[in-house]
């Protein structure tokens, strides 16, 4: 059964990058027809999208936070990484990890998320 | 962007009522559309995708319709469990876009 887990630091201060890895087991990161991505939920807020990459290295991103943000791949470690630059208060949230299946159009499975607040 | 337009933003209802929420896309997404259910304090579960095909393991309760613009997920007989929030996602193009949600609370 696929896995995924986020990690990386909690705490990040404005202006600073954030940065992420998810660790991907049970399966491998070099599936055509999958892609590899991160949504973000602010607090009591909406699931926004950031951006999706397979194993070649091909990505997708928000157009709100397209020139901020970059996702890679690493599959000799079966994991993929996002860093989102010049932090803010508003980037505070829920980061999830998550497969996306490009026949379906869909994200699963999904991590556990981590929150990553954004304070001085 | 495709903007993804959930209607309602909440709605109370009892168990076993039929609850259907909308979804509408400012352009056309063919069957491009998946359903997700959130409850409190969990990760956000995939139901439905391309518009109409149920997840594996979710209750037949559960159903999706729709293409082009409009879009809707209906529970038949709402369950205890179901009691949470629900959005849409398109898949038509980039950038993926989701709707605001909606949450389904007890009455």
């Amino acid at each position: 059964q696929l896995q995924l887990q986020e990690s990386g630091p909690g705490l990040v201060k404005p202006s600073e990058t954030l940065a992420l890895t998810c660790s991907v087991s049970g399966g491998s990161i070099s599936r055509s027809d999958y892609y590899w991505g991160w949504i973000r939920q602010p607090p009591g807020k909406a699931l926004e999208w950031i951006g999706i990459i397979d194993y070649s290295g091909t990505t997708y991103y928000s157009a709100s936070l397209t020139s901020r943000v970059s996702i890679s791949v690493d599959v000799s470690k079966n994991q993929f990484s996002v860093r989102l630059h010049s932090v803010i208060v508003a980037d505070t949230a829920i980061y999830y990890c998550v497969q996306w299946s490009a026949s379906q159009g869909s994200f699963d499975p999904w991590g556990r998320g981590t929150l990553v607040a954004v304070s001085s | 962007d495709i903007q993804m337009t959930q209607s309602p933003s909440s709605v109370s209802a009892s168990v076993g009522d039929r609850v259907t929420i909308t979804c509408r896309a400012s352009q056309i997404i063919s069957s491009f559309l998946a359903w997700y259910q959130q409850k409190p304090g969990e990760v956000p579960k995939l139901l439905i995708y391309v518009s109409s095909r149920l997840q594996s393991g979710v209750p037949s309760r559960f159903s999706g319709s729709g293409s082009g613009t409009d879009f809707t997920l209906t529970i038949s007989s709402l369950q205890p469990e179901d009691f949470a929030t629900y959005y849409c996602q398109q898949a038509n193009s980039f950038p993926l876009t989701f709707g605001g949600g909606t949450r389904v609370e007890i009455k």
